[in-house]
């Protein structure tokens, strides 16, 4: 079946330390995004890649970083920089390409990773 | 700056009852309008999309509708089950993202 996924489901983070969580899809998108999960917030857009080598800062980039160095995968590194790195981090796709921003395909999310602090 | 709002922020019914979620937004410059449905610990599922040229869409027991020129979208769900009780979530789609509101948490008791 098509879909997102994310790993690991649960992770943990040490003072000082990176930490990277994955996502994978095999939807065959352009367009992926990371976005963050405070309570009682919405989801808030941290970075987002239109195509392979190319990505964007959200709303919210400081002390995260990404890479798209293939189209199926679009890794987030939750640096040391980052002082309050917990929350739940979701992953989503979509058709949209580049140059298209007005695209009315829906995203597709995957079922996150819940970062805490050690 | 898009801001959406979701009003009310929880809600609970009986099972049977039909039932409405609201969603406002301060730009009417919008693509489209999405309302998703999020489980506990889990991500978001897309349940309908609005183009930004249409009035409503329809799924099952769920009909949205969106008026852009007040900045209104709402959720409409018929007979309510206790399978529905979840977060809901709408979002706005201005120039290459989303954006969200807080959500509607609701509870369907049988």
């Amino acid at each position: 079946d098509g879909g997102i996924t994310q790993s690991p489901k649960y992770l943990f983070r040490k003072e000082g330390q990176n930490v990277t969580l994955s996502c994978e899809q095999n939807l065959n998108h352009d367009a992926m995004y990371w976005y963050r999960q405070d309570p009682g917030q919405g989801l808030r857009l941290i970075y987002y890649s239109q195509i392979v080598n190319d990505f964007q800062k959200g709303d919210i980039a400081e002390g995260y970083s990404v890479s798209r160095e293939k189209k199926e995968s679009f890794p987030l590194t939750v640096t040391s920089a980052q002082q309050n790195p917990t929350a739940f981090y979701l992953c989503a796709s979509s058709i949209d390409r580049a140059g298209t921003s007005n695209s009315n395909q829906p995203q597709h999310f995957g079922d996150g990773t819940r970062l805490s602090i050690l | 700056k898009q801001e959406v709002t979701q009003i009310p922020a929880a809600l609970s019914v009986p099972e049977g009852e039909n039932l409405v979620l609201n969603c406002s937004f301060t730009d009417s410059a919008i693509y489209n309008l999405q309302w998703f449905r999020q489980d506990p610990g889990k991500g978001l599922t897309s349940l309908l999309l609005i183009q930004s040229s249409q009035r409503e869409q329809t799924s099952g027991r769920l009909n949205a509708s969106l008026d852009k020129s007040s900045g209104r979208s709402t959720l409409y769900i018929a007979a309510s089950q206790p399978g529905d009780s979840a977060t809901y979530l709408c979002a706005v789609k201005g120039f290459q993202k989303l954006v969200f509101g807080t959500g509607t948490r609701l509870l369907v008791s049988p």
